[in-house]
């Protein structure tokens, strides 16, 4: 089966420092995906990053980075230069795909990050 | 343009109630999904389905219906509502192609059960 473990229940970064959010995964799949979504206060639920078990370099987008250490079996996400706006939840995703293009997303138990001014 | 819209967005109804929430994607997606998010921010898939097929049932009560009219619609019936219900659900959907990672989500119906 697997499983998403996010260990930090909440973080606080002070404004303009990089801030590293931990996720852990276990699967016995071959082929996964690895997902970051943000949730901020209003509810919604916004794609960050991806990377995919096969991808040989880091994935990024923008201020976010994506640590993919496959041995480790660990995807945490890096965001650099934090700012006010990055105040949400976060949450680390794995995707297998079955059949027919389903993915089933299995998401861990979220980080609360807090950007102090 | 929303891509993924649900409603209604709040829904507060009495214990033994049936309700509905209803979602549409306009992406041309083939795959839609029900998340529920509980009290405690854990999100966990409910179910999937591809072109009006379903693919994915978790470990749901019998009393939450899933019903997709077409590929751009799957829709949510739940009967009896319990008090643990109370949750925020949400509908996403993805596009058939492997080389496609994202899941868009909706904006959630919160369902407040009293």
């Amino acid at each position: 089966a697997q499983k998403i473990t996010q260990t930090q229940p909440g973080m606080f970064v002070q404004e303009k420092e990089a801030v590293t959010l931990d996720c852990t995964y276990d699967t016995s799949d071959p082929s996964y995906g690895l997902f970051w979504y943000k949730q901020p206060s209003s509810g919604e639920m916004i794609f960050l990053i991806y990377q995919g078990s096969y991808d040989q370099q880091n994935a990024t987008e923008g201020r976010y980075s994506l640590n993919f250490q496959k041995a480790r079996k660990s995807a945490n996400l890096v965001i650099s230069a934090s700012q006010l706006g990055d105040s949400a939840m976060y949450f680390c995703a794995m995707s297998t795909l079955l059949i027919q293009g389903a993915q089933k997303l299995v998401f861990g138990q979220g980080t609360r990050l807090t950007i102090n001014p | 343009d929303t891509a993924v819209s649900q409603t209604p967005k709040y829904l507060v109804t009495q214990m033994g109630n049936d309700k509905s929430i209803k979602c549409e994607q306009n992406l041309g997606h083939d795959t839609m999904y029900w998340y529920k998010q509980d009290s405690k921010k854990f999100l966990k898939i409910m179910f999937s389905y591809n072109n009006k097929e379903l693919i994915i049932n978790e470990t749901v009560p019998n009393r939450f219906s899933p019903k997709s009219p077409d590929k751009a619609h799957l829709n949510l019936h739940i009967n009896s509502l319990e008090l643990g219900d109370s949750a925020v659900y949400f509908c996403a959907s993805s596009p058939r192609d492997y080389r496609s990672i994202e899941q868009f989500f909706g904006p959630g119906t919160r369902l407040t059960v009293l």
